[in-house]
């Protein structure tokens, strides 16, 4: 079974300071992976993914994430954070359809990102 | 762009009573996922269903029961509540083809508190 390690519960950063939230991962076979974000009393929205290809991914609000098949990681960054990015992250993964997948998500424990003036 | 809907946004219920919480995908999407989230916990997989049939089972309750029916919407039907079961309930949607196949679009959940 795969599992996410999110190794951050907690990143306070100032405001247009750079930010990475970790996530690991463990699976027997290759995965697809996820960053979600929750602002307060809301749903889930996705940031971005990774499903093959380039290792760098591009998400929206200007968020990035680098997959490292090596070391199982695949960790979220942002150069210049805002007030507004405030919020609780996650990172998922779900396994393809030749693994027998129905793409169901597997989430770490999220990273609460307060970005403070 | 048409999202996920989910209702009630909001439940509040007795020990031991039951509740129905309700999913309508997004257009022409035809799997739907639902997913529990206690207080300050992440997202534990329930129940998916693709088409209509049952297509994987997590860590759901005896309790619980869900089906989708023929316009796809989906229902979480929660029997026998204990105060456990108080959590954000989600449901995601997600299309079998096209270039969004393994994308989850979420919906806002229903907060369910058992009293």
């Amino acid at each position: 079974a795969q599992s996410v390690t999110q190794l951050d519960s907690q990143v306070p950063v100032f405001e247009e300071a750079p930010v990475e939230l970790r996530c690991n991962y463990s699976s027997s076979v290759s995965v697809y992976l996820f960053w979600y974000v929750q602002y307060p009393n809301q749903g889930l929205q996705l940031l971005l993914k990774y499903l093959s290809g380039s290792t760098l991914v591009k998400g929206i609000n200007g968020f990035e994430a680098e997959f490292n098949k090596s070391q199982t990681s695949f960790h979220l960054r942002k150069p210049s954070v805002h007030i507004s990015d405030t919020a609780e992250y996650f990172c998922a993964v779900s396994l393809p359809r030749s693994a027998g997948s129905n793409y169901k998500l597997t989430f770490g424990k999220g990273t609460l990102l307060t970005v403070n003036p | 762009a048409a999202g996920v809907i989910q209702s009630p946004r909001h439940l509040i219920k007795e020990k031991r009573e039951t509740a129905t919480l309700k999913c309508y995908p997004i257009p022409r999407h035809d799997t739907v996922y639902w997913y529990q989230q206690g207080p300050g916990q992440d997202p534990q997989f329930l129940i998916s269903f693709y088409e209509k049939m049952q297509s994987d089972k997590g860590s759901i309750p005896d309790r619980f029961s869900a089906q989708q029916f023929s316009d796809y919407h989906s229902e979480l039907n929660m029997s026998s509540l204990e105060l456990g079961d108080s959590a954000l309930y989600f449901c995601a949607s997600s299309p079998r083809q096209g270039h969004s196949y393994n994308e989850q679009f979420f919906g806002p959940g229903t907060r369910l508190t058992v009293l």
